[in-house]
């Protein structure tokens, strides 16, 4: 069964600008969550969704939106990139039957 | 505050070592989890620990799930250059309804 993959590996942004980015769960798995890690803070929950409805938020701002397609892939969105944004943004797809989360291997935000 | 609470923070030993690492919690959960994350790469996930005082093993790596559910060791076995990496645990609590991690440990091992 092929992993959790996400989409692109690497961007770099300057203030103010906008980033989407893309995951792909493993197959069969409904539910996607979304992390933020940088090393100050660790590994932080953004969101969840499944089954397309977002289930659970973080203590983020709004500029940090996501959504979910019914083929289960998702999309998180940032919105007027501040300095601080820059960071490792995970994406893990969750096996319900166990509560066990599978990571993809990570977009790296660069924010200039 | 942190729902899990990982010691050591870092871990700098030789190759050949024995070492182990905690994470603990006043809550109790159905399962935990063990990631190893190497930089700039998502999280690995090494074991999944279900059942209380449960001990499972891989190859040198021995993890074990507290009686009560609440906390968990990982033990490596004479260490190699290898099993640098940063250590995670992780669970999924009903408060919240989220998973949470543990504040991670940073091991390296030194040839």
């Amino acid at each position: 069964k092929a992993g959790v993959t996400q989409t692109p590996r690497y961007l770099i942004k300057t203030r103010g600008q906008q980033v989407t980015l893309s995951c792909s769960p493993i197959s069969g798995h409904r539910s996607v969550s979304w992390y933020q890690q940088t090393p100050g803070q660790g590994l932080q929950f953004l969101f969840e969704y499944f089954s397309e409805t977002q289930r659970n938020k973080g203590n983020f701002p709004g500029r940090f939106s996501g959504r979910q397609f019914s083929n289960s892939r998702s999309e998180m969105n940032v919105s007027t990139l501040e300095l601080g944004d820059s960071a490792l943004y995970l994406c893990a797809s969750r096996q319900q039957s166990t509560d066990t989360q599978y990571f993809g291997p990570g977009t790296r935000l660069t924010v200039l | 505050t942190q729902l899990l609470e990982q010691s050591p923070q870092f871990l700098s030993i030789q190759e050949g070592e024995n070492l182990t690492v905690y994470c603990n919690s006043s809550s109790v959960f159905s399962s935990l989890q063990w990631y190893r994350q190497e930089p700039g790469e998502g999280p690995v996930l090494l074991v999944t620990v279900v059942t209380g005082g449960e001990v499972k093993k891989l190859k040198r790596l021995t993890f074990q799930f507290g009686d009560a559910r609440k906390d968990s060791s990982l033990h490596i076995t004479a260490a190699q250059t290898g099993d640098t990496g940063l250590y995670l645990c992780a669970a999924f609590a009903n408060t919240g309804n989220q998973f949470y991690f543990g504040t991670g440990t940073s091991l390296t091992v030194i040839p």
